[in-house]
């Protein structure tokens, strides 16, 4: 079976750009949820989207946002690109509303220049 | 203000012996505790996790203990072997409470496991 998978695995942008992410789920799970791991920091949460409809968010601005699509993949769109936005942004999948047992892709390494 | 604390970045051990990872949190409201494997290049990968209404659980070789009064958790790997060389992450949430989706993660602990 699949993982979750994440593209693209590296991303160089200038600062002022936009930058979209995609991820796809584990068949089967419903949930997706995207962090930030920035250098010398844990996983920062970002937003978690269940069926479709975002259901939480974390201590981001609102230049990060994203969706979630009916076969459930998802996109994290950041705009206005700042240096710290430097960072391995993660997705994670579950199988359902909450369920913590993440199941996590390999990340995409963005650069911020 | 962090809720999940991992205060050493860095653990060297011996193979065959015992690795102890520690994780302290703050807030008494977590009922669902998890550690998280990650080697470089690869994303985080479940280990074991743990309810607030155990003291323990086990699963081969790894162990997670629990302490609520003390808001501290430990995993314990026995014996270490060195593909167990990785960052290991704790992680935190409100699961029976009301989830908000999200864990809570800890900076995370280097293991090095030496031949």
């Amino acid at each position: 079976e699949a993982g979750v998978t994440q593209s693209p695995t590296h991303l160089i942008k200038t600062r002022g750009q936009q930058v979209t992410l995609r991820c796809s789920p584990i068949s089967g799970h419903t949930s997706v949820y995207w962090y930030q791991q920035a250098l010398g920091l844990g996983l920062q949460f970002l937003l978690w989207y269940d069926e479709g409809e975002e259901r939480n968010r974390g201590n981001f601005p609102p230049r990060f946002s994203g969706r979630q699509f009916p076969n459930y993949s998802s996109e994290l769109n950041v705009n206005a690109l700042e240096l710290e936005d430097s960072a391995l942004y993660l997705c994670a999948s579950s199988l359902g509303q909450g369920d913590d047992e993440q199941f996590f892709g390999p990340g995409t390494r963005l650069t911020v220049l | 203000d962090q809720q999940v604390k991992q205060n050493s970045p860095s653990l060297s051990v011996q193979e065959g012996r015992i690795s102890i990872l520690n994780c302290d949190y703050t807030n008494s409201m977590f009922d669902y505790f998890l550690w998280y494997k990650k080697y470089p290049a690869e994303g985080p990968t479940f280990l074991i996790s743990i309810s607030s209404i155990k003291d323990k659980n086990e699963d081969g070789r790894f162990t997670v203990f629990l302490n609520k009064s003390a808001k501290h958790l430990s995993l314990h790997i026995v014996p270490s072997q060195p593909g167990d060389s990785a960052v290991y992450f704790c992680a935190a949430s409100f699961r029976y409470g009301g989830s908000q989706g999200n864990l809570i993660f800890g900076k995370g602990t280097k293991l090095s496991v030496k031949p």
